[in-house]
């Protein structure tokens, strides 16, 4: 299965940008990344997902490596609000097994 | 509804103990999913539903776990014989089709003591 490696935490200030990277050197031509995250005390919520091209939508961007072995989420103003894990996952199109790993623990400093 | 619930959101219970957790997902959702998430970790997929149609149950630990959605609505997921290891966070997640983006429910904590 294709596997994704993400650092297990970052520390970001608020009011700045924060690049979230994750590493998935297997992934499969029919392979979507797609991001969730996770609020303390909260059920994951979806963020943005991608193929090839790099996509925006109103909670971030995500930027996608030309060889695909790569990706990076990119919060363009930290908030307090965007502390949580942020998890990075390939989803294998008609697969429904979503594989959320351990993901990254982000710290907003005030 | 205007979101996935699940109940009961605690849960305690003594090993051996079958126990049963509930779902409901979003009304208009066709596709539910069950995850166990134990702490510190990432939720990890356990089974899904199309409708009423279970196509996948190969994240279920053991044959203690089973799970059902007989009117393609509500689900629930069952554990048989209970076990200390079974302690986690169980989530369900509903979404409008097969590959559309997942909502997820507050969960239910159990604890097996």
């Amino acid at each position: 299965d294709a596997k994704t490696t993400q650092p297990n935490s970052m520390e970001s200030n608020e009011e700045e940008p924060v690049h979230l990277p994750c590493n998935h050197s297997t992934i499969s031509g029919t392979d979507y990344i797609h991001w969730y995250r996770q609020l303390p005390s909260q059920g994951p919520e979806y963020v943005i997902h991608g193929l090839t091209s790099n996509v925006n939508n109103r909670m971030a961007s995500l930027a996608i490596a030309e060889d695909r072995k790569s990706s990076t989420l990119i919060l363009h103003r930290a908030t307090l609000r965007d502390a949580a894990v942020y998890y990075c996952i390939l989803k294998v199109r008609n697969n429904n097994d979503m594989r959320f790993g351990a993901g990254t623990r982000l710290t907003v400093k005030p | 509804g205007a979101g996935v619930s699940q109940s009961p959101r605690y849960k305690v219970t003594k090993r051996g103990q079958d126990v049963t957790l509930r779902c409901d997902p979003i009304s208009s959702h066709a596709t539910l999913y069950w995850y166990q998430q134990a702490l510190g970790q990432g939720p990890e997929f356990l089974t899904y539903f199309n409708y009423e149609a279970q196509p996948d149950k190969s994240g279920l630990p053991s044959d203690r776990f089973s799970a059902e959605r007989p009117e393609g609505s509500i689900s629930t997921l069952t554990i048989q014989r209970t076990e200390q290891r079974d302690s986690a966070m169980y989530r369900c997640a509903s979404s409008q089709g097969e590959e559309e983006t997942q909502y997820f429910g507050p969960g239910t904590r159990l604890l097996v003591l």
